[in-house]
């Protein structure tokens, strides 16, 4: 089945700086690659996500951008906040699976 | 309005107890599932629902089980509870079955074994 690795466990950055976090997936089939965002105390929350017919999505400060050839995912954070300061989530799936398979996490502090 | 609701929040019992926890979803959607995230933060689906119809079952001990009584509705029951059953539980909802569908979570609830 699917495994998706996720690196760093943990990143801190000081406020205003860059984040980006990685992913690997395994199976080459996988077609949908989201980023859940979870706040402490709550439920993750889908903040971006990824289909394998583009190489690149922006949203405001997140892009996540994807290589299929390697089969990796990144997600990249640009002028961090201090509420962007939560634990991060990518997970993988296949277009005719029944799942999405997540990474372990990483626990992002912005420092201000 | 709160799209996927879990009760309770927290849950504190004994070990061999019996539990249940209830989760309701207003977005109409036709998948719920259930995830277990340990004390890592490690998060793994156990269950998923579609149309009320058992769609995964991730080799999960037959002492949880889950009931859809309507596409609303998705319970977990757990049975003679033991240590290792510590986590937080998340419900979930999509519009679609299958990974590719955003998924809506609830607010969790800590269970913890004692």
């Amino acid at each position: 089945g699917e495994n998706v690795e996720q690196h760093p466990s943990t990143l801190s950055v000081q406020e205003g700086d860059s984040a980006v976090i990685k992913c690997t997936y395994s199976d080459s089939a996988s077609n949908y690659f989201p980023w859940y965002k979870q706040e402490l105390g709550k439920g993750p929350q889908l903040i971006i996500d990824i289909r394998s017919n583009v190489g690149e999505k922006k949203d405001q400060r997140i892009a996540v951008t994807l290589n299929k050839t390697a089969k990796h995912f990144s997600l990249h954070i640009t002028e961090t906040q201090p509420e962007d300061s939560a634990v991060y989530f990518c997970a993988a799936a296949l277009e005719y699976g029944n799942k999405l398979v997540f990474g372990a996490g990483t626990i992002l502090r912005v420092k201000s | 309005d709160t799209a996927v609701s879990q009760t309770p929040k927290y849950l504190v019992t004994q070990m061999g107890n019996d539990k249940s926890i209830k989760c309701e979803q207003n977005l109409g959607h036709d998948t719920m599932y259930w995830y277990k995230q340990d004390s890592k933060k490690f998060l793994k689906i156990m269950f998923s629902y579609n149309n009320k119809e058992l769609i995964i079952n991730e080799t999960v001990p037959n002492r949880f089980s889950p009931k859809s009584p309507d596409k609303a509705h998705l319970n977990l029951h757990i049975n003679s509870l033991e240590l290792g059953d510590s986590a937080v539980y998340f419900c979930a909802s999509s519009r679609l079955a299958g990974g590719t569908d955003t998924q809506y979570f609830g607010p969790g609830t800590r269970l913890t074994v004692l």
